[in-house]
């Protein structure tokens, strides 16, 4: 079964500091990964997506993920963070079915 | 850029009422799904709806839970009688395809509080 650890479940940074949040999936063959942000009360948007190709894939609001097959990880990563940038944020996989699974999300605090 | 539209965006109810929970996918989107996130735990996947049928659900969604999607546009959640642990925000998506390589497009959720 397809599975997603998200080893972090509070990060704070510093405003303009960069940012790496963890994530490591299980799956037994190729996997599609994806990170959504959640800002609170709010719904799930897509930062961005690896499906094939580049294993460096950049996505909205200037984040980008590195998939790395040998480590099983999709880490996101930021080099300046922004205070606004401040919510929760999860790493999802799907294995070519229709369910996506979620990790337990990491929740960003900024502070100035 | 199209989107996932869900109402009510919060809804209270007692225990044992019915709630149903409503949601226009993208106009294009064949595949229709609904998700729930308990407050502070992980988003957790309920069903997947295609072709005017369940294809897959989580041991989650028992015979309290119920889709349909009774027009061209609209897919509903259906709980019958609600309990206070179906207390989440409840989040409708969809997509292009199910299978691999398509993106599921999610709503802004609908909370749901029973008390």
């Amino acid at each position: 079964a397809q599975s997603v650890t998200q080893p972090d479940i509070h990060i704070t940074v510093s405003e303009g500091a960069s940012l790496e949040l963890r994530c490591n999936y299980s799956y037994g063959a190729t996997p599609y990964l994806f990170w959504y942000v959640q800002s609170p009360g709010q719904g799930l948007q897509l930062l961005l997506k690896y499906f094939s190709g580049d294993t460096l894939v950049q996505g909205i609001k200037g984040f980008e993920a590195e998939f790395k097959r040998s480590q099983s990880s999709f880490n996101l990563r930021k080099p300046s963070v922004h205070w606004s940038d401040a919510a929760e944020y999860f790493c999802a996989v799907t294995g070519g079915y229709q369910k996506v699974t979620f990790g337990t999300g990491t929740k960003l605090q900024v502070i100035p | 850029e199209p989107e996932v539209t869900q109402t009510p965006s919060h809804q209270v109810t007692q225990m044992g009422q019915e709630v149903i929970l409503r949601c226009v996918p993208i106009s294009n989107h064949l595949y229709f799904y609904w998700y729930r996130q308990i407050l502070g735990q992980k988003v957790e996947f309920l069903v997947s709806f295609y072709n005017n049928e369940i294809s897959e659900k989580s041991e989650i969604f028992d015979d309290q839970f119920s889709v349909e999607r009774p027009d061209g546009s609209n897919f509903t959640l259906k709980i019958r009688s609600t309990k206070l642990e179906d207390s989440a925000m409840y989040f409708c998506a969809s997509s292009v395809k199910g299978f691999s390589g398509n993106t599921i497009y999610f709503g802004e959720g609908s909370w749901l509080t029973v008390v």
